[in-house]
This record gives structure tokens, sequence and C-alpha cells, in this order.
């Protein structure tokens, strides 16, 4: 059974640093391109990054370049994103989720359970 | 950026309804989208992809048209467990989803 598990939210002051992590199993995590997918409480779904089944490639939403970075460690089957400059905007649930196999783009087949992130002083 | 615009915002129907979604792509995404249901409090479940392949072990009740820049959502006969907010999105280029169709029991 694919199950995908974040962790690491909370609640942290603007301009502080977060790292999220998923921990997957139930597949091969290395074949898989891996991506975080956020949502505002109350709001839609929005993608923030992916990177490629071996962490060669990242792809990043314009508003988090240069603040977030996803990385992932195909040893220990888990994926992460480190979060610098925290805004109040990046208040969200965050989820993980894979993409297609060995797709670096694509739609989502799982999706975890999601952390908060609360971007608050 | 490609905008996925999804209409009704809400949409009530009575069980057994045949009840139809839409997701317009503000340029053409061939057939390069992706139907979700997300129950209150749930993640998103994939429901169809590649705009009308349906996911595994969901039920056949549910399908997916269109190509280009229309796309729908039909679920051929409204169940209550139905209850819940439906997005689209995009895969072409990047990855943009709609602000979602929430859909309720009359």
């Amino acid at each position: 059974e694919v199950q995908l598990v974040e962790s690491g939210g909370g609640l942290v002051q603007p301009g502080r640093s977060l790292k999220l992590s998923c921990a997957a199993s139930g597949f091969t995590f290395s074949n898989y391109g891996m991506a975080w997918v956020r949502q505002a409480p109350t709001k839609g779904l929005e993608w923030v990054a992916t990177i490629s089944y071996d962490g060669s490639s990242t792809y990043y939403r314009d508003s988090v370049k240069g603040r977030f970075t996803i990385s992932r460690d195909n040893a220990k089957t888990t994926l992460y994103l480190q979060m610098d400059s925290l805004r109040s905007e990046d208040t969200a649930t965050y989820y993980c989720a894979r993409h297609p196999i060995y797709n670096n783009w694509g739609w989502f087949a799982y999706w975890g359970q999601g952390t908060l992130v609360t971007v608050s002083s | 950026d490609i905008q996925m615009t999804q209409s009704p915002s809400l949409l009530s129907a009575s069980v057994g309804d045949r009840v139809t979604l839409n997701c317009k792509a503000s340029q053409n995404i061939y057939k390069n989208l992706a139907w979700y249901q997300q129950k209150l409090g749930e993640a998103p479940k994939l429901l169809i992809y590649n705009a009308n392949s349906l996911q595994t072990d969901i039920p056949s009740r549910f399908s997916g048209s269109g190509s280009g820049t229309d796309f729908t959502l039909t679920i051929s006969s409204l169940q209550p467990e139905d209850v819940a907010t439906y997005f689209c999105q995009q895969f072409y280029s990047g990855n943009t989803f709609g602000a979602g169709t929430e859909l309720e029991l009359k």
C-alpha cells in the first residue's frame, strides 16, 4: 500500500525557517518524481515544487523561488521541503504528492494527509 | 501562466441526478488534465487523468471528457458520498489547479 506521511509543520514567525519531511513507503520511491502542493485555509490547491525521480532536476512556482528548496533522499525514501524567509501568505496545509512513474510532470495519484504550516507573529 | 476556470463554483443537486462540472483552460492544453475530489478534512483523491482516463478503484459513474481548452467531469448518478469539492489540474505547462466546484445535496 502506497503511503506518504508528512511531518514538520507548525507555528513559525515571519522570516523564520521550517523544514518539512514526507516519508514514503509501499512503492519504489526512486522511480517517481515527487512534489509539494499546498492549500491555504478554505482555499484551493497550489503546486509548490517538484523534484525529479533522481533528484537531478527541481522546479518551483515563482512565489517560492529562492526561498524554498525541495530535495530527496532515495536511500531513506524521504522527500523534504526547506522553507526559508517564510511569509504569512505561506500559511497552508502542505501535501506531498507523487507524479506518474519516471515523470517530473503530470497528475498526482497519491497524496499524504498534509501538515499545517502557520506563519504568524 | 495557464489559468484554469471552473464553473459553477457551487452546485446543488439531488441523489440520482446527472451532474456536470466544467473546467476551462486559458490556452490549449490538449488532454493534459486531471480531476480530483476533496472531501472536508481530507487530502485530494485523483479521479480522472489525461482528461478521460478513470483512475483505478474509482466508480464508473465518474467520467471525464474534453480536449484543448474545455473539459467536463460528469457524475452519471449522484450519490450522497459524492458531496465534496472537485478540482481540475492542468499539467501541460507547469501545474495549475482550478478554484474548485463545491458539490452539495439539494
